[in-house]
């Protein structure tokens, strides 16, 4: 099957930092990448569907200044958490649309954040 | 507005059988999604209905009625490694998944 890295598994950073998280595809051509965030015992929250060199489109409610999405290629997305706050601690998830039908999302292992 | 109902969680025996029901209100239909995940993990797929009727893989399986906006899930020989959240996802006429909360299932020996 279809497999997507994520990178870094876990991250901690002091507030006002800014954090890379990477999403790759590593053996298919992803057009379409999906971030997500998810609190602890709550479902997937969808931010942003990100398409290979086009801006990404953002939920309502998302902060497209504070979550930078870019999607340069067709195997990797990255997401950027700028100024993080404790707040924004969450699992962040990325997942990437397959290239025949049914286009189910295969997902990355997901990046443990804590902003301290 | 577009709503994914499915219980909160549930408890079964090793060895049992499970369903976690799913229904749904979205604008417009191309499919539902079953997906399991573990604690701390992404979530990984299981099965893709679209039509009505029920999809057998495995020990898995999974049924649809679009007439009644309906899916469950059944899980048979229940083992204890299948201790997760179950996430029902419904993709609408905008092919977005719309997510629903997950249910807990909990396995006791």
């Amino acid at each position: 099957g279809a497999v997507v890295s994520q990178h870094p598994s876990r991250v901690i950073c002091k507030s006002g930092t800014s954090v890379k998280i990477e999403c790759r595809s590593l053996d298919f051509q992803a057009t379409t990448m999906f971030w997500y965030r998810q609190f602890p015992k709550k479902s997937l929250m969808l931010m942003a569907t990100s398409n290979e060199g086009s801006k990404a489109t953002y939920e309502q409610g998302v902060e497209k200044d504070k979550f930078l999405i870019n999607h340069a290629s067709l195997t990797l997305s990255t997401l950027t958490v700028t100024s993080a706050h404790p707040e924004d601690s969450s699992f962040y998830i990325c997942s990437a649309t397959g290239t025949s039908d049914p286009l189910e999302q295969y997902f990355g292992p997901g990046t443990r954040l804590t902003v301290t | 507005g577009q709503n994914i109902d499915q219980p909160t969680e549930m408890t079964a025996t090793e060895g049992a059988i499970v369903q976690i029901n799913c229904t749904y209100q979205t604008s417009g239909f191309n499919g539902l999604f079953w997906y399991q995940q573990h604690a701390g993990e992404a979530p990984t797929f299981l099965s893709y209905n679209v039509l009505d009727g029920l999809e057998e893989k495995g020990r898995f399986s999974s049924f649809l009625s679009r007439s009644k906006g309906y899916s469950y899930l059944l899980l048979k020989e229940l083992q204890m490694k299948d201790s997760a959240s179950y996430l029902c996802a419904v993709r609408d006429s905008n092919y977005q998944l719309i997510w629903g909360a997950g249910t807990k299932l909990i396995i006791k020996p």
